[in-house]
């Protein structure tokens, strides 16, 4: 059974360009959740996807931030107009539903790089 | 506003000894406790947890205790493998709450722990 899968695990983009970072949950599970981790700072919890549902986006920037969890295919993290602030690491997790919160699996992350 | 603190940066210890993590939390309404290991370039990895209604839990080598009156936890490891080093991070969540609350983690910035064979 894979585990959560990530990509692109690298991403360089300058500013102003788009960044696209995908999840792929491990199977069976139908619950994801995003987070970002900024330069010497813990994970901060951005948004919680249900397949086709954004059940809690409290977690994200207001502006150039958004995420879809599509009834097939990966989750997508969009950001646009990227600034240098976005640098961070990006872990996307999954759990199965109704499961309890240490059932969260987390991907390996994305490093994006703004220059 | 850091709702959980892990004021160590980073600890060295030698291989065979204890090693104790510590994380203190603000928000009285965590009630269930998470510790993550993490390797660089990989994910977080749940560890051991504790609930609000016990005061220690015990997974082999790892033990985490609770002190809620003084809002602070540790993780115990004994004995300490070179293998365990890594980014440890201590992590909150709300469960008795519905909502939000039973499924965000709250992370602290965690502690990186380096075991010296």
């Amino acid at each position: 059974n894979a585990g959560v899968m990530q990509n692109p695990r690298h991403l360089v983009r300058r500013r102003g360009q788009e960044a696209r970072l995908r999840c792929s949950p491990m199977k069976g599970h139908s619950h994801v959740y995003w987070y970002r981790q900024l330069p010497e700072e813990g994970l901060k919890f951005m948004v919680y996807l249900q397949k086709e549902n954004i059940i809690d986006e409290s977690g994200m920037p207001k502006e150039r931030f958004s995420a879809e969890f599509p009834k097939e295919g990966p989750s997508i993290l969009r950001i646009q107009q990227v600034v240098r602030g976005d640098s961070a690491a990006y872990f996307c997790a999954s759990s199965p539903p109704n499961s309890r919160v240490e059932t969260q699996y987390f991907g390996p992350g994305t490093r994006l790089l703004v220059l | 506003d850091q709702q959980v603190k892990q004021n160590s940066p980073s600890l060295s210890v030698q291989e065979g000894r204890i090693s104790i993590l510590n994380c203190d939390y603000t928000n009285s309404m965590f009630d269930y406790f998470l510790w993550y290991k993490k390797y660089p370039a990989e994910g977080p990895t749940f560890l051991i947890s504790i609930s609000s209604i016990k005061d220690k839990n015990e997974d082999g080598r790892f033990t985490v205790f609770l002190n809620k009156s003084a809002k602070h936890l540790s993780l115990h490891i004994v004995p300490s493998q070179p293998g365990d080093s890594a980014v440890y991070f201590c992590a909150a969540s709300a469960q008795a709450y519905s909502g939000a609350g039973s499924y965000q983690l709250t992370f602290g910035k965690g502690t990186k722990l380096s075991v010296i064979p």
